[in-house]
């Protein structure tokens, strides 16, 4: 099975932007489609990403995903940073039998 | 509008079954994957598996030898129970639904579960 890594943490200063990545090990990250979610303390997940790029009713569009082809990763960007953002965010895929968690990224805003 | 709610014991020792039961309330659990998903500081958010609404299951396979989840529609819950239990169980579990298999994303959680292993 894959696995897919994120960077521990980024940080950024309020309106500024931040890209998260998330590289998947083995096999290609166009086989199964990228969701990215957002968790803050002491809350369960909840979604800003899905199918790769796209944003569910309710979630900003300074919220946006991208594949890379030849990165082999998905990343999530995040534009005009908010206090509110500050959170840990993961990826999610499939590989056809099951569903693979990126490790999670803390974004700080300074 | 639909929420999950997941019961069960906070403290488990170790050898023991850990049981856990989501309670599904606002909606039908019909056309639904119900799953669990746990969560711990090491090893961030582990899949266990899921159960269909008409009762198909599918595990994780790094769990599928200890893990049994079941599903009882007449009182909208399902329940997860992991055998033989040891510390690296430790962890809040969650419960989520999903619509599809492959597209879409898990769209309503419970708040979580702590779970600890400990004699």
């Amino acid at each position: 099975n894959f696995m897919l890594t994120q960077p521990h943490s980024v940080s950024e200063s309020p309106g500024k932007t931040v890209t998260i990545s998330c590289t998947r090990t083995t096999g290609s990250i166009d086989t199964n489609y990228v969701q990215w979610y957002r968790q803050r303390p002491g809350s369960a997940p909840t979604i800003v990403i899905f199918e790769d790029k796209q944003r569910p009713s309710g979630v900003p569009d300074r919220f946006s995903g991208s594949i890379d082809s030849s990165a082999n990763s998905a990343s999530l960007t995040i534009s005009g940073l908010k206090t509110e953002d500050e959170a840990d965010y993961f990826c999610q895929s499939y590989d056809g039998s099951l569903y693979v968690f990126g490790s999670g990224t803390r974004v700080t805003v300074l | 509008q639909v929420q999950l709610q997941e019961s069960g014991p906070g403290l488990v020792k170790p050898s023991e079954t850990l049981s856990l039961n989501c309670t599904v309330s606002g909606g039908s659990m019909t056309g639904y994957y119900w799953n669990w998903i746990r969560q711990t500081p090491g090893k961030g958010l582990e899949w266990i598996g899921y159960i269909y609404y008409n009762g198909e299951t599918n595990y994780n396979p790094s769990l599928e030898s200890r893990v049994t989840i079941s599903l009882d529609t007449s009182t909208n819950q399902f329940s997860l129970k992991v055998r033989s239990v040891t510390a690296a169980d430790t962890a809040v579990y969650y419960c989520a639904r999903k619509r599809w298999q492959q597209m879409g994303y898990f769209d309503n959680w419970g708040q979580g579960a702590q779970a600890t292993v400990s004699s």
